[in-house]
């Protein structure tokens, strides 16, 4: 059983476009999280999402829109792609709101061409 | 602003040597300490985790880690290391937000393990 999945594993698209990933848990967690590792393997968190409420927002283009439909799910959405958003996308759960071991998915990787 | 420091970029052992990971953090509080593993490919696994109490803990795979307040260290560690051990390390803090309503995880920049044979 996979605890935490992400879909599509790898995502290769132009400059411009629009592109979702998507990401489920079925730990029956309420706490999701969308980090960013970027080429030199540096994780950041973007969005965490509590009971499918906006918690966290860092510093990120709002080109970027995270969405979550149930506490099950959280999506990010990236409108009009940069070369600099290649990347790896982590998905991530926890127990709860506070709680402190997060536990990820295997990772989207983007490349913008 | 908490910060997480691996010194190390790349580390090289031999099958069967011990090993010594570093992770210095900097943060005002009692810090929740993590080590995380990533295999290639994949996502990132819980290694161990020091949230209080007795400051060496014991992690999954037969790592362990030492937390040492005074130096504001948390360096994970290994008896005896295996092929199969060849991956990146990332150490993490746990961090309250600054609305006081959410831990959210800082990384350091992560540690490259290379096993020979």
């Amino acid at each position: 059983d996979t605890a935490v999945s992400q879909t599509p594993k790898y995502l290769v698209t132009q400059m411009g476009n629009d592109k979702s990933i998507k990401c489920e848990q079925n730990l029956g967690h309420d706490t999701m999280y969308w980090y960013k590792q970027d080429s030199k393997k540096f994780l950041k968190i973007m969005f965490s999402y509590n009971n499918k409420e906006l918690i966290i927002n860092e510093t990120v283009p709002n080109r970027f829109s995270p969405k979550s439909p149930d506490k099950a799910h959280l999506n990010l959405h990236i409108n009009s792609l940069e070369l600099g958003d290649s990347a790896v996308y982590f998905c991530a759960s926890s127990q709860r709101l506070g709680a402190d071991t997060q536990y990820f998915g295997p990772g989207t990787r983007l490349t913008v061409l | 602003a908490q910060s997480v420091t691996q010194p190390d970029i790349h580390i090289t052992v031999s099958e069967g040597a011990s090993l010594e990971l570093r992770c210095n953090y900097s943060y005002g509080a009692t810090p929740y300490l993590f080590w995380y593993v990533q295999s290639p490919g994949q996502g990132l696994q819980l290694l161990l985790k020091y949230f209080s109490g007795d400051t060496l803990v014991q992690g999954i795979k037969g790592f362990e880690a030492e937390f040492k307040r005074s130096q504001s260290s948390f360096n994970l560690r290994k008896p005896s290391v295996h092929w199969s051990d060849a991956a990146e390390y990332f150490c993490a803090v746990g961090v309250l937000f600054s609305s006081g309503s959410a831990r959210q995880l800082t990384f350091g920049s992560g540690t490259q393990l290379t096993v020979l044979p």
